[in-house]
């Protein structure tokens, strides 16, 4: 059972330009959530996914970030019109459904390193 | 102040020590998490408790609810030990609520040979 997948793994953006990460879950895992890891400081949510519902988007920027799970295929944190402070590590983990034991623990991804030039 | 605290946030050791890594939290959480991080990599799951103790080969994590504190121990610490110990606790609630995870800035741990 392939773990939670991330790409790319390190990307590349001048400013002003998109910036597209995606996340695989692990099989079966209905759950998605992004975290953002800016240099020198901890971890902070972003948002919360379930398939075609985004379920707590609290900690996402107002403006320039979404985030998107659809029914088929990867979750998608999208970064329009990117700036340097957009610089940082995107961690995606997933879980299994609610409620179950399991469902507390979270699996991460090994991130994708943005890099805005 | 940070809802989560670590210390200490840098500890150098000789290999074979006995290393504690604290975290302190100042809201009521369901559980505790602690996540190892090495450098430039991703991030893997210790420990997920709520009460007691839990012992994986040579880490243990223990959390006391009442004092909002829990500690990780590494015994006969080895070289590839080295990485970033991150606490994180997920906020008290029933359901579905409580998956949020608030993280500490986390412990960099170098165990030199």
């Amino acid at each position: 059972n392939a773990g939670v997948m991330q790409n790319p793994r390190h990307l590349v953006r001048r400013r002003g330009q998109e910036a597209r990460l995606r996340c695989s879950p692990m099989k079966g895992h209905s759950h998605v959530y992004w975290y953002r890891q800016l240099p020198e400081e901890g971890l902070k949510f972003m948002v919360y996914l379930q398939k075609e519902n985004i379920i707590d988007e609290s900690g996402m920027p107002k403006e320039r970030f979404s985030a998107e799970f659809p029914k088929e295929g990867p979750s998608i944190l999208r970064i329009q019109q990117v700036v340097r402070g957009d610089s940082a590590a995107y961690f995606c983990a997933s879980s299994p459904p609610f409620p179950s034991a399991s469902g507390l623990t979270q699996y991460f991804g090994p991130g994708t390193r943005l890099t805005v030039l | 102040k940070n809802e989560v605290e670590q210390s200490p946030q840098n500890l150098t050791a000789q290999e074979g020590e006995f290393i504690t890594i604290n975290c302190s939290y100042s809201v009521g959480i369901s559980a505790l998490h602690w996540l190892q991080q090495h450098p430039g990599g991703g991030i893997v799951s210790l420990f997920m408790l709520s009460s007691g103790k839990k012992k994986h080969g040579r880490l243990i994590a223990t959390i006391n609810i009442q004092e909002k504190h829990s500690s990780l121990h590494i015994t006969a610490s080895h070289p590839r030990d080295s990485a970033v110990y991150i606490c994180a606790v997920r906020s008290g609630g029933s359901g579905g609520s409580n998956y949020k995870l608030t993280f500490g800035k986390g412990t960099l741990l170098t165990v030199n040979p």
